[in-house]
């Protein structure tokens, strides 16, 4: 059972797109959202979070776009760099609870 | 800066080898986790540990066991490797009850031939 959709699995942006990421998730006690940015070879790492209690969280030219409602969360990459190509994962948890659900990542190409 | 360290970053093993892949983190977390990372699949918890000795069944422990005899290390233990556990093998660590997300290794990608 995949608690956490991702879409698309793949994207492909000129340099200088907003390319958009999007998750969607079932379990409602979910209360942690971070999305984690991954480069071939490496590790996944944080990249921004956020608490369902704001519907949108800008760093830099990340943005996470959150919708309680409908159980959708979403993340824009601002006038995106061929810097950005990687693959991002997006992730929910219930804070103080060790596991977290990760979706099937999408892999980033910005072409200049 | 915090580190995850993961022993061996490429290996090759034969059907039936017992395989020890090996986790160590310098950032006193009590939380420890393995994931296998697949195309399509993305992250899947294999097991996690919550404190040393302490050990729970992720999403999918069939054919894995793992040993927490050190807070800093954290181990994943394939008893007899087959052809479809050839895989990314992720290890990461947070502490506990932090609301932060988890700091990952660089990966273990290990092929079963």
């Amino acid at each position: 059972q995949q608690q956490v959709k991702q879409s698309p699995q793949s994207l492909i942006v000129q340099k200088g797109g907003i390319p958009i990421i999007n998750c969607a998730y079932e379990n409602t006690a979910f209360d942690y959202f971070p999305w984690y940015q991954q480069f071939p070879g490496k590790g996944p790492a944080l990249l921004i979070a956020i608490r369902p209690d704001v519907s949108e969280k800008k760093e830099g030219r990340f943005t996470i776009s959150f919708n309680k409602s409908a159980k959708q969360f979403s993340l824009h990459i601002m006038d995106s760099q061929p810097g950005d190509s990687a693959t991002y994962f997006c992730a929910a948890s219930i804070v103080g609870y060790q596991k977290v659900t990760f979706g099937i990542g999408t892999k980033l190409q910005v072409i200049p | 800066d915090v580190k995850v360290t993961q022993s061996s970053r490429y290996l090759v093993k034969r059907t039936g080898e017992k395989v020890f892949l090996e986790c160590v983190q310098d950032m006193d977390h009590e939380n420890m986790f393995w994931y296998r990372q697949d195309p399509g699949l993305g992250l899947r918890l294999i097991y996690f540990s919550y404190d040393v000795k302490m050990k729970e069944k992720g999403d999918i422990p069939e054919g894995y066991s793992v040993s927490r005899e050190k807070k800093e290390r954290f181990s994943l233990i394939l008893e007899s490797a087959s052809t479809n556990q050839t895989s990314m093998y992720l290890c990461a660590s947070r502490l506990q009850g932090a609301i932060y997300g988890y700091t990952f290794g660089s990966g273990t990608r290990l092929t079963v031939v």
